[in-house]
């Protein structure tokens, strides 16, 4: 089965501070993406990937950056956190039509 | 306003009951739909999707799509314990070139034992 790992799972950063959220895939996908996910918005896209070297701003890209170094990996990064970032993260790679697989998502908390 | 909406917020039925969720696009070049499930503390896991007109049915899920009123619905018969979960219509137009999946934000199933 195709497997989507996320790390950390859990993380607590302070105001300001810079956090990075990193994704792994072994299914060869050429797509990934990033959601957040909080309850009653359900999960919103922050940005999304066709390939290595590509980054796309999705539905709520302000405040986040990406990073696709590899088919494998897919970076989250906040340079400045703040508390409205509070929130789930979950990682996806796949497509739209298929199928996406999910990370098991990591717990951020900004104070 | 959400292009993709759900209904109910939350649903509780008894196990064995029928569940029915709901789900209404508000954009009509949406072409492929999905239902993903959550269990608590895991990620969505896709559950079925649907394309054309009509029922699909896997087991004891069964999915309708009707284009014409953008309505799709899951009916999960026989409910167990287990389909306690948060599921989510997702919908996507792959012919704008945009290889996104809009979700909708979920309904919250209870099924009590």
């Amino acid at each position: 089965e195709a497997a989507v790992t996320q790390s950390p799972r859990n993380k607590v950063a302070v105001t300001g501070g810079k956090v990075t959220l990193s994704c792994n895939q072994t299914n060869n996908h050429n797509n990934m993406y990033w959601y957040r996910q909080d309850t009653g918005h359900g999960l919103r896209l922050i940005h999304y990937s066709y390939g290595a070297g590509s980054t796309e701003k999705g539905d709520i890209p302000d405040g986040y950056k990406a990073s696709r170094p590899s088919q494998e990996n897919f970076s989250l990064i906040l340079e400045l956190a703040t508390p409205s970032q509070t929130s789930v993260y979950f990682c996806a790679s796949g497509d739209p039509v298929y199928e996406q697989y999910f990370g098991p998502g990591t717990r951020l908390t900004v104070l | 306003q959400q292009k993709v909406q759900q209904s109910p917020e939350s649903l509780s039925v008894p196990e064995g009951g029928m569940a029915s969720l709901n789900c209404t696009s508000s954009d009509r070049n949406f072409q492929y739909f999905w239902w993903y499930r959550q269990h608590s503390g895991e990620g969505p896991k896709a559950l079925m999707s649907i394309f054309s007109d009509g029922d699909k049915k896997e087991g004891r899920f069964t999915a309708h799509l009707n284009k014409a009123s953008l309505h799709v619905s899951l009916h999960i018969r026989d409910s167990q314990p287990s389909d306690s979960a948060l599921y989510f219509c997702a919908a996507s137009e792959p012919s704008s070139g945009s290889w996104q999946l809009i979700f909708g934000s979920g309904t919250q199933l209870t099924v009590m034992p």
